[in-house]
């Protein structure tokens, strides 16, 4: 079964760090990009960041640049997410998800790649509070 | 970066009712767009890629089409387990943004 289980999340103070992970299996997880998005309590999905397969490319949204950090060791199947300098704003409910390269051809046969988010985790709650 | 604006925010609907979803690009994004749906406490699930191309398992009544700026999302036969929370996001380009999500509710 392919699977993605997120752990970490917890209470931190202003100003502290926490370290999110995510253990993948049933799949074959060095083939995939990966992606962490986040919930605010009663808000909308944030995507936050990616990484390439290798771990040679990362992006970010501009929110957390400069203090959030996306990692990977393929030799264990995990994903993480180093979040330092937590802020209120940074409170919420962390996803991690599978960068899928779905396969699809337009009216003239030709072949083009849409990367989605086909699994997801069930998500880790991290709470930044005094 | 692209920036989607997602409408309405949220609707009231019946059990049978088609129901239209529409979410705009702040630039033309081609057919880069999915969208997903959210249950409460669950986390999203893809239904529709490539602006127009249902995700495998996904029930037929959902349907998406649109390319550019301009897409839309139809659930063409509203069934209980449709009421939730569906957001657009698009794949073109970094930073990845979700559009603010649309409530179906029960009417």
């Amino acid at each position: 079964e392919v699977q993605l289980v997120e752990s970490g999340g917890g209470l931190v103070q202003p100003g502290g760090s926490l370290r999110l992970s995510c253990a993948a299996s049933g799949f074959s997880f060095n083939t995939y990009w990966m992606t962490w998005a986040r919930q605010a309590p009663g808000k909308g999905l944030e995507w936050v960041a990616n990484i390439k397969q290798d771990g040679s490319e990362k992006y970010y949204v501009d929110s957390v640049k400069g203090r959030f950090t996306i990692s990977r060791d393929n030799a264990k199947n995990s994903l993480f997410l180093q979040m330092n300098s937590l802020r209120a704003e940074d409170t919420a409910v962390y996803y991690c998800a599978r960068v899928d390269p779905l396969q699809y051809f337009d009216w003239f046969g030709s072949s083009y790649y849409f990367y989605a988010l086909d699994v997801w985790g069930q998500g880790t709650t991290v709470t930044v509070s005094s | 970066a692209t920036q989607m604006t997602q409408s309405p925010s949220s609707l009231s609907a019946s059990v049978g009712d088609r129901v239209t979803i529409t979410c705009r690009a702040s630039q033309d994004i081609g057919s880069d767009l999915g969208w997903y749906q959210q249950k409460p406490g669950k986390a999203p699930q893809l239904l529709i890629y490539a602006a127009s191309h249902l995700h495998g398992g996904v029930p037929s009544r959902f349907s998406g089409s649109g390319s550019g700026t301009d897409f839309t999302l139809t659930i063409s036969s509203l069934q209980p387990e449709d009421f939730a929370t569906y957001y657009c996001l698009h794949d073109y380009d970094y930073p990845r943004t979700f559009g603010q999500g649309t409530k179906v509710e029960i009417k």
